[in-house]
């Protein structure tokens, strides 16, 4: 089965600075999606950004970028240019590209993120 | 825009009560999906449908019922509730997920309490 960690269940970080959170995932399949979303207080679950297992170039989305080690099965999440709204709980997720995989979600225990003004 | 809805957005039962969570959305998704949050915990998956009268279980299936009688509909049955269910409830929706370009779009959730 796969599994995502996240090793960090909190982390700050100041505002305007960078902060990476880290995850770590397994998996015995070759093609498959990470993702990160955020969960603010208002417990809305939000997709921040996608990569996809068979584009080498990391992703990008505005201030969010992503570290993508396959062989390390690596994603780590920067934000840069931190800002107040940055604040919530992110879940790493992967799922299957294919197969009985392909329709579940699995996500890591979360990281919660605050910033400091 | 309404997207996927969830009703109600709060909830009390006391243990052995039955109660039905509802999920709707309107963009004609075939993938519709139940996960449950816990504290310290990310979302796990409860039951999926990947089209009307299609369900399979998922990681936490146990005390749970589902039926999709309809593309838009799919809800989730607690039947005798236990306070090891005490959790959030999110639906999600999306196209097949076998689209590269598929994005899965998550109600606001339901706070659930079992006494």
């Amino acid at each position: 089965a796969q599994t995502v960690t996240q090793s960090q269940p909190e982390m700050s970080v100041q505002e305007a600075e960078t902060v990476t959170l880290s995850c770590t995932y397994d998996t015995s399949e070759s093609d498959y999606y990470l993702f990160w979303y955020k969960q603010p207080p208002s417990r809305q679950m939000i997709l921040v950004i996608r990569q996809e297992a068979y584009k080498q170039q990391n992703a990008t989305e505005n201030r969010f970028s992503v570290n993508f080690q396959k062989a390390a099965k690596s994603f780590s999440l920067k934000i840069s240019d931190s800002q107040l709204g940055d604040a919530a709980m992110y879940f790493c997720a992967y799922r299957a590209h294919s197969g009985a995989g392909s329709y579940q979600l699995t996500f890591g225990k979360g990281t919660k993120l605050s910033v400091i003004p | 825009n309404a997207g996927v809805t969830q009703t109600p957005k709060f909830q009390v039962l006391k243990t052995g009560q039955s109660m039905t969570l509802q999920c709707a959305q309107d963009m004609n998704h075939e993938y519709m999906s139940w996960y449950r949050q816990d504290p310290g915990m990310g979302l796990r998956l409860i039951h999926y449908s990947v089209g009307a009268g299609i369900t399979d279980q998922g990681e936490v299936p146990n005390g749970y019922n589902v039926s999709r009688s309809t593309t838009e509909d799919f809800p989730l049955r607690l039947l005798s509730a236990a306070p090891s269910q005490t959790s959030v409830y999110f639906c999600a929706s999306s196209y097949s997920p076998g689209q590269r370009k598929e994005k899965l779009f998550f109600g606001s959730g339901t706070q659930l309490s079992v006494l």
